[in-house]
Formats: structure tokens, C-alpha cells, sequence
């Protein structure tokens, strides 16, 4: 059984840029979550994808957005990067009721 | 709203005894659940052990345990025979049943250092 995998491992770009973080989820799995962990701090949502859908969005402005794909992979892009949006990005997988299990995370940094 | 609080931003304890991580939540909801996630270095967030609101059981995988208290809100992790790979963050996490939005609401978490 294949886990969760997200790519890149880290990115480094500037303000104003956009970027687009990529996972996979586990085999079996229909839902994926997206979350913003700032250094010393526990995770924030982003938003939830259920059968290529978002399916609940955080507190995070539009300039944040995703997708899933049929195989139930996902997309999160970041456009107009401000500095603010340095942090660990995590990737969670799970049946729609079911525990998350996450990926290794892409760290992105914002120079 | 719901809210969980980790009132140990860290603690340290030597290897092999046994070491019990708080934490508390805030909700109006009577079904959900309740996680301990692991952090590592290596930054992969590992879950440790769940718990559903409605089983009056605690929880127990391995050497990690549960005390779970419905009625104070409150969900402590007990680790023993503590070993040094169990050196990480550890994170309180908490999830409504039944919600169309099934995000996990965290805490700040505890740093857990297993010295030898």
C-alpha cells in the first residue's frame, strides 16, 4: 500500500510568484486535505477535496486554491506569494469519515 | 467554535519512564473524534492513537495510552517506557462526526524531548 507523497520536498521563490504544490493520496482514499503549518506552530486548514470538489474551506483568502484530480490526487496553488506564506505545507488523505494520514510536507519559503 | 488547548509547550523526561502529555478541547458537539498526532524531525506528522467520543473505552496502541474525560473536555496521552525515538511534537487533534466539513481542529502542541 502506497502512503501519501507530495512534491516538491522544498521550494524556494519570491513575493508576487505563484506556486503549485502537488500530492497523492493513499491508495484507497477519496479525500484530501491541505493545511499551513508555520515554524512552532500546530497546522491550520486550508480546505478539503471530496470526489474532485472542495468540500470546506479555513481562513485562507482566494488567492489559495485547488483541485483533485479522478485518481484523487491534488493540487494546491498559491498565487501572488507574500512573505507571510513561508510554512510547511501539509497534504492529509483519508476516507471521507476517516482518520488523515499525511505526506512528508513541501516546505516553501518566500524570499 | 471548537478549540484545543496544550497547556505544556514542552516537557522532558529520561528515557524508559513514563510521561503523560495534556489536553484539553472546547465544543457544543456530543460526536467526534479525538487525535494524537507525532512530529518528528523529520517533520511527518504521524497519528499516534484515536479515540471516537462515543466509546467510554480508552484507547491504547502499543505503549501509547489515553485518558479520555468526556465530561472535563479533556484527552491526555500517556507514553510509557518512554524511548528516545519518541523525541517529536506531539499534537492534540479534534474532528466533529457527521460535519460536511471534516477539517481537524489542532492544538499548539508539546515538544516531548526523551533524553538518555
Amino acid at each position: 500500500e502506497t502512503g501519501v507523497t507530495q512534491s516538491p520536498t522544498h521550494l524556494i521563490k519570491t513575493r508576487g510568484q505563484q506556486v503549485t504544490l502537488r500530492c497523492s493520496s493513499q491508495s484507497g482514499h477519496n479525500t484530501v486535505s491541505w493545511y499551513q503549518q508555520a515554524l512552532g506552530q500546530g497546522p491550520q486548514f486550508i480546505f478539503q477535496y471530496y470526489r474532485e470538489e472542495e468540500n470546506g474551506r479555513g481562513n485562507f483568502p482566494p488567492r489559495f486554491s485547488g483541485l483533485q484530480f479522478p485518481n484523487y490526487s491534488s493540487e494546491l496553488n498559491v498565487n501572488a506569494l507574500e512573505l507571510d506564506d513561508s510554512a510547511l505545507y501539509l497534504c492529509a488523505s483519508s476516507n471521507r469519515r476517516g482518520s488523515q494520514f499525511f505526506g512528508p510536507g513541501t516546505r516553501l519559503t518566500v524570499l | 467554535a471548537q478549540t484545543v488547548t496544550q497547556s505544556q509547550p514542552e516537557m522532558s523526561v529520561q528515557e524508559a519512564e513514563t510521561v503523560t502529555l495534556s489536553c484539553t478541547y472546547d465544543t457544543s458537539e456530543s460526536n467526534y473524534y479525538l487525535f494524537w498526532y507525532k512530529q518528528p524531525p523529520s517533520r511527518q506528522m504521524i497519528l499516534v492513537i484515536r479515540q471516537e467520543a462515543y466509546k467510554q473505552q480508552n484507547a491504547t496502541e502499543n505503549r501509547f495510552s489515553v485518558n479520555f474525560q468526556k465530561a472535563a473536555k479533556s484527552f491526555s496521552l500517556k507514553i510509557s517506557d518512554s524511548q528516545l525515538g519518541d523525541t517529536a511534537m506531539y499534537f492534540c487533534a479534534f474532528k466533529i462526526w457527521g460535519d460536511s466539513n471534516y477539517q481537524l481542529i489542532w492544538g499548539a502542541g508539546t515538544k516531548l524531548i526523551i533524553k538518555p
